[in-house]
């Protein structure tokens, strides 16, 4: 049961780069998430998804894109990469939210830098 | 909105000594709560979680009581290991909305 995989899991990359990274859940949960995580700001979501192509804005979304045309993926891209966006990447699945008491499930991260 | 605040850390400990990471939170209604472990170069995971007012959720050695009155869920362990050194995060999940994370706290327990 492979679960939930990112890639890349390091990633360096200039100013202005357009760079992409991979979600993929092997359970067809509902809801897909994206978080950055960095020092002093704990996890901050970025975009979810409750189901293929339904996507919406969480606390961080500017310079971010995602997609999800497909249930188990969840791509989010950053179209012009600037160094505020060097942070660790998580992205994350669920059955549901709300008080139902549903758990999130983590993958390893995606550490990004960009120079 | 929902909030959690959880203490800041980092909490700096000896091994076997009693652990306590408070979390208080604002939320309408009568959210779940979790607690989620971080262990270093990895991702979140599920330590435990409450669903209702005084329901005690419990994993590997670590509690945390659901507390309606306080607002709170406390996680408490009565002896720690060099291990269970990550970091801890407290989150809840109210109505029908997105989770919300806590900060996270620091644990580094020293032999």
């Amino acid at each position: 049961d492979a679960g939930i995989t990112q890639s890349p899991r390091y990633k360096i990359t200039e100013t202005g780069r357009q760079v992409t990274l991979m979600c993929h859940q092997t359970w067809s949960h509902s809801y897909m998430f994206w978080y950055r995580q960095d020092l002093g700001h704990g996890l901050r979501l970025i975009y979810y998804s409750a189901a293929a192509d339904i996507t919406d804005k969480g606390e961080v979304p500017d310079g971010y894109v995602v997609s999800r045309s497909k249930t188990e993926n969840f791509p989010l891209t950053l179209e012009s990469a600037t160094r505020s966006q060097t942070s660790v990447y998580f992205c994350a699945s669920s059955d549901g939210i709300g008080r139902s008491g549903n758990t999130i499930y983590f993958g390893e991260g995606s550490w990004l830098t960009v120079v | 909105g929902d909030s959690v605040t959880q203490m800041e850390g980092p909490v700096t400990l000896s091994e076997e000594a009693f652990l306590t990471i408070n979390c208080t939170y604002t939320a309408t209604g009568y959210p779940s709560l979790f607690w989620y472990v971080q262990y270093p170069g990895e991702g979140l995971q599920l330590l435990l979680k409450a669903t209702k007012a005084d329901d005690k959720g419990s994993n590997k050695g670590f509690e945390a009581t659901y507390r309606k009155e306080t607002t709170s869920f406390h996680l408490e362990k009565g002896s720690v290991q060099v291990s269970d050194s990550a970091v801890y995060f407290c989150a809840l999940a109210g109505g029908s909305y997105i989770p919300t994370f806590g900060r996270g706290t620091s644990l580094i327990v020293h032999p």
